[in-house]
């Protein structure tokens, strides 16, 4: 496998299940990200987790609950979801360096998600 | 509240058109600007990173421009072909703004027909 990889690609939910997305980097990455895209709005940024911490929760529902276990590997745990959460989900990494520098991601295909 | 806009949301050409469009972002705290090529059902992929006011990258028919003072940027795909089809998102980083973070436009979906 090489890039970001994501799954599953697709998934049906009810409002009570409880349900969890992964995402893998085989890039040596040490920052990853969750975004999320609903219909003709842009990308929005959920969660960014450097070196296996939480450095940014954009005020997203206590129903999203991310965890990053190790720099390769982050979930996105689902549960109580809404109709209105349906949306894809983006998988990114990037490579942070102290000295700064652009911070090009990387992204996965996504995770198209939908609440019954 | 950071904006950033893309124009036209869409746009359908004849394959050898050339065709541009643009992104808009803050011009204060400009740190870097992003240019990424989306497939439908793949993954967004990157195509330029731009951090200097004048800067122009080219890769293959694809060209980009900057504008850090006046915020703005011009995508360029010259000879457009069909498998040009796709979303081209811009996305904006700012000095001073939250660790990593990119704030993406809706993007410009360019259909190209043979």
């Amino acid at each position: 496998e090489t890039g970001v990889t994501q799954t599953p690609r697709h998934l049906v939910m009810g409002m009570t299940n409880k349900k969890s997305l992964k995402c893998e980097q085989h890039l040596g990455h040490n920052a990853m990200y969750w975004y999320k895209q609903s219909a003709k709005k842009p990308l929005e940024l959920m969660f960014v987790y450097n070196f296996k911490e939480q450095t940014e929760n954009n005020s997203v529902p206590s129903r999203f609950s991310p965890e990053c276990p190790n720099s390769s590997h982050l979930f996105l745990h689902l549960h109580t979801l809404q109709p209105e959460d349906s949306a894809l989900y983006l998988c990114a990494s990037s490579q942070v360096t102290l000295a700064g520098g652009p911070n090009e991601q990387f992204f996965g295909p996504g995770t198209r998600l939908t609440v019954l | 509240i950071l904006n950033v806009e893309q124009s036209p949301q869409s746009l359908h050409v004849q394959e050898g058109d050339s065709t541009n469009f643009t992104c808009s972002f803050p011009s204060s705290n400009f740190y870097a600007l992003h240019w990424y090529r989306w497939e439908t059902a793949k993954s967004p992929e990157a195509l330029f990173v731009m951090t200097l006011n004048g800067d122009e990258k080219k890769k293959g028919r694809i060209s980009a421009t900057l504008n850090t003072k006046e915020g703005y940027s011009y995508l360029y795909i010259k000879g457009s072909q069909p498998e040009d089809s796709a979303t081209y998102l811009c996305a904006f980083r700012n000095y001073g703004g939250a660790t990593n973070k990119l704030i993406f436009g809706t993007g410009t979906l360019l259909a190209v027909q043979p």
